[in-house]
């Protein structure tokens, strides 16, 4: 089965010091990759994602991710947070082909609170 | 930029009663999803819809709800008989195919 793990419930930075909100996942096949952004009473934001390609992609407001094959990582990271993203952060994994064990509905991590401090 | 929406935003029933959930996908969009979230816990998946049919359930989607698309572009979520765990943010999502999900702002369903 495929699972996503997000290992921090909240992160703190400080405005203008890089970020980064962790995230590690597990498929039987190749991954999908996303990261989804969650603002107070509203709906889920897209960010990114991996599909194939470059490890390194890069999303909405400035975000980034790296694909991390051989320790099965997609780390969320931006190199100067603003007070502005915080907010619940969720990452998400399918597989590629929906194979054994796989599926092609994406799973969600237990989200990251991510607080900016002025 | 396309859009899923959402209705109503906010919905009070009480127990047992019957509601419905109201979605527009995007409009080429062939995927479509209903995902729930619990107050404080992790985003969780329903059911998938493609070529008129459920594609993909979970074990959260039991008889007490249903899907259905009804013309060409509504796709609803309706709960039979709600019970008071079912109070949760709902969302609805549509997808081309390989990634991109668009999800909708959500409704959130109180069960008193």
């Amino acid at each position: 089965a495929q699972s996503v793990a997000q290992p921090e419930d909240q992160v703190n930075v400080a405005e203008g010091n890089p970020l980064t909100v962790k995230c590690t996942y597990s498929v039987s096949g190749n991954p999908y990759l996303f990261w989804y952004v969650q603002y107070p009473n509203r709906g889920l934001q897209f960010l990114l994602k991996y599909i194939t390609g470059d490890n390194l992609v890069k999303g909405s407001y400035g975000f980034e991710a790296e694909f991390n094959k051989s320790q099965t990582s997609f780390h969320l990271k931006k190199p100067s947070a603003l007070v502005s993203d915080s907010a619940l952060y969720f990452c998400a994994v399918r597989d590629q082909y929906g194979a054994p064990g796989g599926s092609y509905i994406p799973t969600f991590g237990r989200g990251t609170s991510l607080i900016v401090h002025p | 930029e396309p859009e899923v929406t959402q209705t109503p935003s906010h919905q009070v029933t009480q127990m047992g009663q019957e509601v419905i959930l109201r979605c527009v996908p995007i409009s080429n969009h062939l995927y479509f999803y209903w995902y729930r979230q619990i107050l404080g816990q992790k985003v969780e998946f329903l059911v998938s819809f493609y070529n008129n049919e459920i594609s993909e359930k979970s074990e959260i989607f039991d008889d007490q709800f249903s899907v259905e698309r009804p013309d060409g572009s509504n796709f609803t979520l309706k709960i039979r008989s709600t019970k008071l765990e079912d109070s949760a943010m709902y969302f609805c999502a549509s997808s081309a195919g390989a990634g991109g999900y668009t999800f909708g702002s959500g409704t959130r369903l109180t069960v008193v």
